[in-house]
Order: C-alpha cells, then sequence, then structure tokens
C-alpha cells in the first residue's frame, strides 16, 4: 500500500527559481527518504533523513520532517533544467522495513 | 564502485509466459529488495532478501517468487504472467535492512 503522499503532483517553474514539495504520510517511521527519477528510470536516492532529525541539508536540497504532522518537505534552491524528474519520498514504518512511496511530484523545470 | 544492476533491460512476454529477473547489488551490500512500478505511479514493494531468505512481502500473489544467492544477487520469478504484471521492476540494495536502499536502472517488462 502506499503510505506517502507527494503534493503537489505536477510543478512547473523556471530556472533559478526554488522548488518546493511535499509528502505526507500515515504511520510511524524510522526514517524518511527522497528519490529523483529521470524518465522512467531508475531513483536515485537524494537524502535520508531519520525521525529523530528535523532538517537535513545536500547540496542544494534542504529536507525537513515534521514527525507530529507526519510531513516532510523537499527544497530544491536554484533549479536547473537537469533538475527536471519526477520526485518521490519513501518512509519504512517501525514495523517493517519495506519502503513505501507515494505517486511523485513530477517537476518540470524551464529554461 | 558498480552500483546495482539489473537484467534483462527489457523483456516481452505472452499472457501465461514465466519470467526471471536478475539482479546485483551494490558491492558491500547483503539486503535485496524488489519493486514493482506501474506506469505513472510510485514503486510498490514486493519482497525482501536478506541472508538468502525472504523477510517480508508486500501484498503481491504467490506467482511473484525470489532467491537470494550466496553472493548476495538475487532473482525475481513470476509465473502465469497477466497483462497487469507489465511494469518496471526495480531492484534496490542496501547494507543491513533499514539503511539507504540504491536502486538499479531497472527491467521493464511488457506482457502481451
Amino acid at each position: 500500500s502506499q503510505q506517502g503522499e507527494e503534493d503537489p503532483q505536477a510543478l512547473s517553474i523556471q530556472e533559478g527559481e526554488n522548488a518546493t514539495m511535499n509528502c505526507s504520510y500515515k504511520t510511524s517511521i524510522n526514517n524518511l527518504q527522497w528519490y529523483r527519477q529521470n524518465s522512467g528510470r531508475g531513483l536515485v536516492h537524494l537524502i535520508l533523513i531519520r525521525s529523530n532529525e528535523r532538517e537535513k541539508h545536500s547540496g542544494r536540497l534542504r529536507v525537513t520532517l515534521d514527525t507530529s504532522k507526519k510531513s516532510s518537505s523537499l527544497l530544491i534552491t536554484a533549479s536547473r533544467a537537469a533538475d527536471t524528474a519526477s520526485y518521490f519520498c519513501a518512509t519504512d514504518e517501525d514495523s517493517g522495513y519495506a519502503l513505501n512511496f507515494g505517486k511523485g511530484t513530477s517537476l518540470l523545470v524551464t529554461p | 564502485d558498480a552500483g546495482v544492476t539489473q537484467s534483462p533491460t527489457h523483456l516481452i512476454k505472452t499472457r501465461g509466459q514465466q519470467v526471471t529477473l536478475r539482479c546485483s547489488p551494490k558491492s558491500g551490500h547483503d539486503t535485496v529488495s524488489w519493486y514493482q512500478q506501474a506506469l505513472g505511479q510510485g514503486p510498490q514493494f514486493i519482497f525482501q532478501y536478506y541472508e538468502e531468505e525472504e523477510r517480508q512481502r508486500g501484498n503481491f500473489p504467490d506467482r511473484f517468487s525470489g532467491h537470494q544467492f550466496p553472493n548476495y544477487s538475487s532473482e525475481l520469478n513470476v509465473n502465469a504472467l497477466l497483462l497487469g504484471d507489465s511494469a518496471l521492476y526495480l531492484c534496490a540494495s542496501s547494507f543491513g535492512r533499514r539503511e539507504t536502499q540504491y536502486f538499479g536502472p531497472g527491467t521493464r517488462l511488457l506482457v502481451l
């Protein structure tokens, strides 16, 4: 079952702008991960944030996690055309090891 | 350092046939998970292998089975293929069951 749900479903911005994607989930988690997927290819791991962390940075990426609201956000600063892809959040539940994905946010960055 | 590799990249089968997909994990990884991704959807967990045993299974019928070898590589077998099995099949590996999962490029299966 899909636990995570990304919002918005689609996002279109211009190069240089910031892109923010949100993820909500339903059950207690151990960690939350964000992945990028280009044109139906394999998923590229972007960042992992553990349930006891609130914010994490990696290059132009900033991820926040609010376990009380069961939500996370991914911010991509100074977007580039190469950031065009689908972005997924994935959670693993306390009770298991499977990653549960949402349907993703489709990001289009135009020059 | 080679990442996760999968073979074949594409496959076309007909209904009722059987298929085997293969995955080699990233060097140093001991855990392999398989996911099915239908068009326009997020990946769905099929099962996870650790120490050559199926440790957790998602909501998939028994037609889906797998195996993990002593070198940690893995196979996914699907019997009695249905049209609805057409999807991108993704393999992911990790060191330990709760760490970051790294995905391969996937095998795109089309069932006619």
